[in-house]
């Protein structure tokens, strides 16, 4: 079982929709999440940061975690052609290590 | 200079040749690492520096040899690749203690091709 899993995508959604991208993980003593984006051919940008149950909310962001169901996703509101990116999920187990899933492309259509 | 900053962005390099990839941050953290990015696969740890000593290898062959100097450079060294190891190279570094809230900040990263 992978540790961090990601619908690889594409996940396609129109401009000014709502995108959800999901991700499971495999340890629960995980305390730290965190979702990246990557533009093609350029390196992982931290976005979001969630570390309790519920809702944090940054701007068009949002990420949702659920730690007994070991699910962490994000919604971003108002979808733009930008938004197009690869976004990685990312968990930090006890210790300091970030473990990365591969990834959902997500492309915006105008 | 601010953030981390790695150096080449791109490389050529034959199986015969060395060559080093360079990593320098200016954040003030004490961890440093190395991830190793191929198409369509997680982002795969291959080092990990804290406070200057190696504290992980994640079974990475020998031909990739890691120097860390002093607490804000991380060096690759490269010899004697295979074409497989061709893939984007990342460097990040972190805070220990406050990658909890923070987590970590990427370079730019060394896209390598081995021909």
């Amino acid at each position: 079982q992978k540790e961090v899993e990601q619908n690889s995508g594409p996940l396609s959604v129109p401009e000014g929709a709502i995108a959800s991208l999901n991700c499971t993980y495999s340890d629960r003593v995980s305390q730290s999440f965190f979702w990246y984006r990557q533009y093609s051919g350029k390196s992982p940008e931290l976005i979001m940061s969630i570390y309790s149950n519920g809702d944090k909310e940054d701007g068009r962001f949002t990420a949702q975690l659920n730690k007994a169901s070991q699910y962490v996703s994000l919604l971003i509101r108002d979808s733009q052609p930008s938004d197009s990116a690869t976004y990685l999920c990312a968990v930090l187990p006890y210790g300091n290590k970030l473990v990365f899933g591969a990834g959902t492309i997500l492309r915006v259509k105008s | 200079e601010t953030g981390v900053t790695q150096t080449p962005r791109h490389l050529v390099m034959g199986m015969t040749n060395k060559k080093s990839l360079k990593c320098e941050q200016h954040l003030g953290h004490n961890a440093m690492y190395w991830y190793k990015q191929s198409a369509k696969k997680p982002l795969e740890l291959m080092f990990v520096y804290s406070l200057e000593e190696r504290v992980e290898n994640n079974s990475v062959p020998s031909r990739f040899s890691p120097e860390c100097p002093n607490s804000s450079h991380l060096f690759l060294h490269l010899h004697t690749l295979q074409p497989e190891d061709s893939a984007l190279y990342l460097c990040a570094s972190s805070q220990q203690g406050q990658a909890t809230n923070y987590g970590y900040t990427f370079g730019s990263g060394t896209r390598l091709t081995v021909v």
